[in-house]
């Protein structure tokens, strides 16, 4: 299957500060990624889609100022948590899709975001 | 509203003992159904999906799901579990006329498997 990039896998941040976490396909073209959130034992939340070149479309309840994502290219999202607080700390997931070519979104190994 | 269930939190099933991990989803048509696991601290893996078709559908690691329709389900179901087997295991729904790869997850059954 294809391989999603995740970097960092884990980060801690001091609060107030922005950390960006990257997401790459490394062995084809992401049309769209999409960003998820993961609490400690609960499912994971949509937080985003991105495609290329566009804006991000965030779900209902998602603060577009404080989850900045950028799709620059057909390889790279990233997502920004700005001012972080502790209680943006998470597992946050990317996944990426061709969705041109593919049926199936591929998944990062995650980040583990701590602000302390 | 639209939602995915997955009513079983926890399961514990002894090494080769039959598994069923419960699904049901609410939504005016039938989305597309997936079934993910997930090991601690790590990403996703797509074990089975159904689109279309046969409604019994065979994934990796020996997995497989039947969708019901009537029942607005699709239960995993592996026959003979393996201690490598134990992980968290999500069911997700992808809406028809959404765009593919935007996934909605049940909450998650952690399965332990005793030896």
């Amino acid at each position: 299957g294809a391989v999603v990039s995740q970097h960092p896998s884990r980060v801690i941040c001091k609060s107030g500060t922005s950390v960006k976490i990257e997401c790459r396909s490394l062995d084809f073209q992401a049309t769209t990624m999409f960003w998820y959130r993961q609490f400690p034992k609960k499912s994971l939340m949509l937080m985003a889609t991105s495609n290329e070149g566009s804006k991000a479309t965030y779900e209902q309840g998602v603060e577009k100022d404080k989850f900045l994502i950028n799709h620059a290219s057909l390889t790279l999202s990233t997502l920004t948590v700005t001012s972080a607080h502790p209680e943006d700390s998470s597992f946050y997931i990317c996944s990426a899709i061709n969705s041109l070519r593919n049926t199936e979104a591929f998944f990062g190994q995650g980040t583990r975001l701590t602000v302390v | 509203a639209q939602s995915v269930t997955q009513p079983d939190i926890h399961i514990t099933v002894s090494e080769g003992a039959s598994l069923e991990l419960r699904c049901n989803y609410s939504y005016g048509a039938t989305p597309y159904l997936f079934w993910y696991v997930q090991s601690p601290g790590q990403g996703l893996q797509l074990l089975l999906k159904y689109f279309s078709g046969d409604t019994l559908v065979q994934g990796i690691k020996g997995f497989e799901a039947e969708f019901k329709r009537s029942q607005s389900s699709f239960n995993l179901r592996k026959p003979s579990v393996h201690w490598s087997d134990a992980a968290e295991y999500f069911c997700a729904v992808v809406y028809r006329g959404s765009t593919l790869g935007r996934l909605y997850f049940g909450r998650g059954t952690q399965l332990t498997v005793w030896p």
